[in-house]
């Protein structure tokens, strides 16, 4: 079945740093991909998308890139600030149009 | 511009009781609903989903039901709350059946069970 895999956090950085956090995924045919952020207390924004391979979704410094080869879609920032610090889903929009999450990766940045 | 809106933010509830969660979209018309758990420190769990007025769509078997009274209204409800159905609720909306089309989060419900 369909699933995404995230890597494990907390993910601590310094301020200024650049972030990667991994998302692979499993899935039959080629599903849109989807980013989305979670500040502490609040619902889900969505972050970026891409829906077809080789497409790069980007949005506030974030970018990341769907690889169809690797099946991946591995979120980037080159510069990290405090404000970043939030908790990161990965997902997947299977074929019913339902979003397949993935466990979500926690990142804090210190100044 | 669309907005959803979820209410009760907040709520203590004794084990149980009854629940009912209560979501409505604003600025468009036959949305794809969703309701999604989310357990403290897990990923999250879609619980229901509906394409339209009366159809709902059961993800996982659990002390929870779901209605879609009206096209932009979705009710979240337990006629008797366990413990482990504490966690953060959200509620979700999207545009009709378009691959990649963009899924919509409320701010969420947070329910302790006591």
């Amino acid at each position: 079945g369909n699933s995404v895999t995230q890597m494990e956090g907390p993910v601590t950085l310094s301020e200024e740093a650049f972030l990667t956090i991994n998302c692979t995924y499993t899935a039959t045919g080629y599903p849109s991909l989807f980013w989305y952020v979670q500040y502490p207390g609040e619902g889900l924004q969505l972050l970026l998308k891409a829906t077809k391979a080789d497409d790069k979704g980007s949005n506030k410094g974030f970018e990341a890139t769907y690889r169809k080869e690797t099946t991946s879609f591995h979120l980037e920032k080159g510069s990290v600030q405090v404000s970043d610090s939030a908790v990161y889903f990965c997902a997947l929009m299977d074929s019913s149009y339902k979003l397949i999450f993935g466990s979500g990766t926690r990142l804090l940045v210190r100044p | 511009s669309q907005t959803i809106h979820q209410w009760p933010a907040t709520l203590v509830q004794p084990v149980g009781s009854p629940l009912s969660l209560e979501c409505t979209v604003e600025g468009t018309s036959n949305p794809n609903l969703y309701w999604y758990r989310q357990a403290a420190g897990r990923g999250l769990q879609l619980l229901f989903y509906s394409v339209g007025i009366g159809q709902i769509s059961s993800e996982v078997p659990q002390n929870l039901s779901a209605s879609r009274p009206q096209d932009r209204q979705f009710i979240l409800s337990s006629k008797k709350l366990l413990l482990s159905d504490s966690g953060f609720y959200l509620c979700a909306w999207s545009e009709g059946q378009i691959s990649g089309n963009t899924i919509y989060f409320g701010e969420g419900s947070w329910l302790t069970v006591v």
